[in-house]
C-alpha cells in the first residue's frame, strides 16, 4: 500500500525567502509522484510530477522538487517565496489498481504562508 | 483546463435525505474519480469509474454510491445523507498522457444539517 507524510502541516515564510515543503512517501514499486496546490475555494492545480528519469523535476511557478529513492523523499522547493503562493500543497504518490486506471494517495497537505 | 464542472457548487441538506452530485467532463476520458476532502485528512478516493458501467470502490466507500451511464457523466449519490459526510467533493479525470497525473473539478461543498 501506498502512504504519503507530509512535516509540517502549516509552514510560513518570508516574502523572497526560500520555500521547502517536505514530502516522504511510502510505495512498494517505483512510484510517480505529485505535487498539487490548491488556492482558496478552488480545486487542486498540478504543479510538477515525477515518473522517470531526472530526479529533479521543474514545475510551474517556479516551484521544482528533487526524487531522492533512498531517503523516500519528493520535497518542494522554490528559491523565492511571492505572496501569491500562499496557498494549501499536497503531495500524492499514484499506484496502479487492479482496473488499469491508477489511484492517488494523497498526504495531508501543508498550508504555506508567505509574510511581507 | 480539462474541462471539468461539477454541479450542484454548494448544497446544504439535512440528515436523511439523498443527495446527488454530478461530474461532467467534455473530453471523452476513460477515467474518473471522486474524492473528498477533509482538514487533516487530505483528499480520500471515494470510488473511481474505469468505463462507461464500469466502477470500483476507493478507501472511504462507505455511505456512498456511484453511477456512469455515460463517458461525460458521473455521478456520486449520498442515499442517506449524515453529517460525518459534510465535506468538500472533488471530482477528477485521469489525463490523457502516460504518467497518470490528474486533473480536477471546482469542487462541490456540501453540508449536511
Amino acid at each position: 500500500a501506498q502512504s504519503v507524510t507530509q512535516l509540517g502541516s502549516h509552514v510560513s515564510v518570508s516574502e523572497g525567502a526560500l520555500v521547502l515543503l517536505r514530502c516522504n512517501y511510502s510505495s512498494s514499486v517505483p512510484p510517480y509522484l505529485f505535487w498539487y496546490v490548491q488556492y482558496p475555494n478552488q480545486g487542486l492545480q498540478l504543479l510538477l510530477k515525477y515518473t522517470t528519469g531526472a530526479t529533479l523535476v521543474k514545475g510551474i511557478n517556479g516551484f521544482e522538487a528533487e526524487f531522492k529513492k533512498s531517503e523516500t523523499s519528493f520535497h518542494l522547493t522554490k528559491p523565492s517565496a511571492h505572496m501569491s503562493d500562499a496557498a494549501e500543497y499536497f503531495c500524492a504518490v499514484s499506484a496502479q489498481s487492479r482496473r488499469g486506471g491508477n489511484k492517488l494517495t494523497f498526504g495531508t497537505g501543508t498550508q504555506l504562508k508567505v509574510e511581507l | 483546463d480539462a474541462g471539468i464542472t461539477q454541479s450542484p457548487r454548494h448544497k446544504v441538506t439535512e440528515t436523511g435525505t439523498p443527495v446527488t452530485l454530478r461530474c461532467h467532463q467534455t473530453e471523452n476520458h476513460r477515467y474518473m474519480y471522486w474524492y473528498r476532502q477533509d482538514p487533516g485528512h487530505g483528499l480520500r478516493l471515494i470510488h473511481y469509474s474505469y468505463g462507461v458501467k464500469d466502477t470500483d470502490k476507493g478507501e472511504v466507500s462507505d455511505g456512498y454510491s456511484v453511477s456512469r451511464s455515460k463517458t461525460e457523466d458521473f455521478l456520486l449519490t449520498l442515499e442517506s445523507a449524515t453529517s460525518s459526510q459534510t465535506s468538500v467533493y472533488f471530482c477528477a479525470i485521469r489525463g490523457g498522457g502516460s504518467y497518470n497525473e490528474q486533473f480536477f473539478g471546482p469542487g462541490t461543498r456540501l453540508t449536511v444539517l
